[in-house]
C-alpha cells in the first residue's frame, strides 16, 4: 500500500513565524504535490515537483515555497505565515505513467491554524 | 487554465435512495477524469476515474458518465449505504508524457440518512 505521511495532524502558529510541512511517500513516486484545501474551493495546487530538486508553481504559489531535497521527501515552507494562510494543507504524491493517467494519492493532511 | 466546478455543494439522501453529483469543466483538452472521495480525518481517495475516450464506467455502486460535448460528467451512486457519507471531489486533467495536474472542484458533503 501507498503510504504519505506528513508531519503534524494540527499546527499552530503565530502571525510571521516560519511554518514547515513535511511530507514523506515510501513508494518511490516521482512526483509530489502540496495543496491546500479551503471549504467550498475544493483543493488548489500551490507546487508540485517531478524530482528531486525540481519545483514547478502550482495555481497559488504566493507567500509559500518548497523544498525537495530527497526524492521522498517534500517540505512545503510558509515564510512569513499570515493568517489567510490558515487552511488545511494535503501532500500527495504520484508515479510518472507514460501516456497514462497517473493516480494521486493522498496523506491526510495538516490542519494549520495561524493567529 | 482548466476550470472545474461542481454542484450540489451539499447531498442528502435516504440510506437505499442514489446519489448523483454533475461536475462541469472549461477545457476541451482535458481528457482524464477521477473522483476522490475523503472522509473525516483522512486525505482523499481515488474511487473511480474515466478517459475521455469512454463514454461511461462502472464499479460495483459507483457509475461515472462523461459528455465530452457538453463538457461535463457525473458521479452516480446506487443504494446508498451510511459508509457512502463523505465528500467526494472531481477532477480533471490532460494526460501528458509526465506530471499530470488535477484541476479540483469544490466539493460535495454527501449525507446519508440511516
Amino acid at each position: 500500500d501507498v503510504k504519505v505521511t506528513q508531519s503534524s495532524r494540527y499546527l499552530v502558529k503565530r502571525t510571521g513565524e516560519k511554518v514547515f510541512l513535511e511530507c514523506v511517500q515510501d513508494m518511490d513516486h516521482e512526483n509530489m504535490f502540496w495543496y491546500r484545501q479551503d471549504p467550498g474551493l475544493g483543493l488548489r495546487l500551490i507546487y508540485f515537483s517531478y524530482d528531486v530538486k525540481m519545483k514547478e508553481k502550482g495555481d497559488i504559489p504566493e507567500g509559500y515555497s518548497v523544498s525537495r531535497e530527497k526524492k521522498e521527501r517534500f517540505s512545503l515552507i510558509l515564510e512569513s505565515a499570515s493568517t489567510n494562510q490558515t487552511s488545511m494543507y494535503l501532500c500527495a504524491s504520484s508515479r510518472i505513467v507514460a501516456g497514462g493517467p497517473e493516480t494521486q494519492y493522498f496523506g491526510p493532511g495538516t490542519r494549520l491554524l495561524v493567529l | 487554465g482548466e476550470n472545474v466546478e461542481q454542484h450540489p455543494s451539499t447531498l442528502s439522501v435516504q440510506e437505499g435512495d442514489s446519489a448523483v453529483i454533475k461536475c462541469t469543466y472549461s477545457d476541451s483538452a482535458s481528457n482524464y477524469f477521477p473522483w476522490y472521495k475523503q472522509e473525516l480525518g483522512k486525505g482523499p481517495q481515488l474511487i473511480i476515474d474515466i478517459r475521455s475516450n469512454v463514454g461511461e464506467k462502472k464499479d460495483q455502486r459507483i457509475a461515472v458518465t462523461l459528455n465530452k460535448t457538453a463538457k461535463h460528467f457525473s458521479l452516480h451512486i446506487t443504494e446508498t449505504q451510511p459508509e457512502d457519507s463523505a465528500v467526494y471531489f472531481c477532477a480533471a486533467s490532460w494526460i501528458k508524457a509526465a506530471g499530470n495536474k488535477l484541476t479540483f472542484g469544490g466539493g460535495t458533503r454527501v449525507l446519508v440518512k440511516p
